[in-house]
């Protein structure tokens, strides 16, 4: 099945420092990607669409010049959390949709817990 | 916008069936997909339907009807394993295709 990368998994930083996150899909190209944030036992909540080539389109409420996305490839995206406080802590989650008949169906990365002090 | 409703929690034994109910209000509505995610993991993709009617994957079976804006998924045989979060997902096309995912209901199975 595809496979989707996702690194860090874990980062520790200090308020006010950028951290990067990185989302591969392994074997497979993904046009588009999703970055999704999650609290703990809650829902997923979509922040931006990725697409290879254009800029993301993020979701309501969710503020590009903090969350800067860069999808420079059918395989790479990027989600930059630029000057991270406190409560920019969460688990931070990409997923590929593939470029198939299968696109419906989203493959997801091992996430990254983002813990800024 | 999109809104999913399903229960938090649901309850039950080894070897049981059980049902997880899924509503959903979405203007764009493309389809129905269900997720699990085990405590500290990444979600995992079940199934999903685009149509009115059944699919059965193995243990887990899902239903969708477009007209009453309603699914589930069914779990049969239940394992202890099977204990996880499982997501209602919609996949919406207006603004674009995206998936927007349901608050999740926390599965517990009992020996």
């Amino acid at each position: 099945g595809a496979v989707v990368s996702q690194h860090p998994s874990r980062v520790i930083c200090k308020s006010g420092t950028s951290v990067k996150i990185e989302c591969r899909s392994l074997d497979f190209q993904a046009t588009t990607m999703f970055w999704y944030r999650q609290f703990p036992k809650k829902s997923l909540m979509l922040m931006a669409t990725s697409n290879e080539g254009s800029k993301a389109t993020y979701e309501q409420g969710v503020e590009k010049d903090k969350f800067l996305i860069n999808h420079a490839s059918l395989t790479l995206s990027t989600l930059t959390v630029t000057s991270a406080h406190p409560e920019d802590s969460s688990f931070y989650i990409c997923s590929a949709q593939g470029t198939t008949t299968t696109n419906e169906k989203l493959f997801f990365g091992s996430g990254t817990q983002l813990s800024v002090l | 916008g999109q809104s999913l409703e399903q229960p938090s929690e649901v309850t039950a034994v080894e070897g049981a069936i059980v049902q997880i109910n899924c509503t959903y209000q979405t203007s764009g509505f493309y389809g129905l997909s269900w997720y699990q995610q085990h405590d500290g993991g990444a979600p995992t993709f079940l199934s999903y339907n685009a149509l009115d009617g059944l699919e059965e994957t193995g243990r887990f079976s899902s239903f969708l009807s477009r007209s009453d804006s309603y699914g589930y998924l069914l779990l049969q045989e239940l394992q202890m394993k099977d204990s996880a979060s499982y997501f209602c997902a919609v996949r919406d096309r207006s603004g674009g295709f995206k998936t927007i995912f349901g608050a999740g209901t926390r599965l517990f199975v009992k020996a």
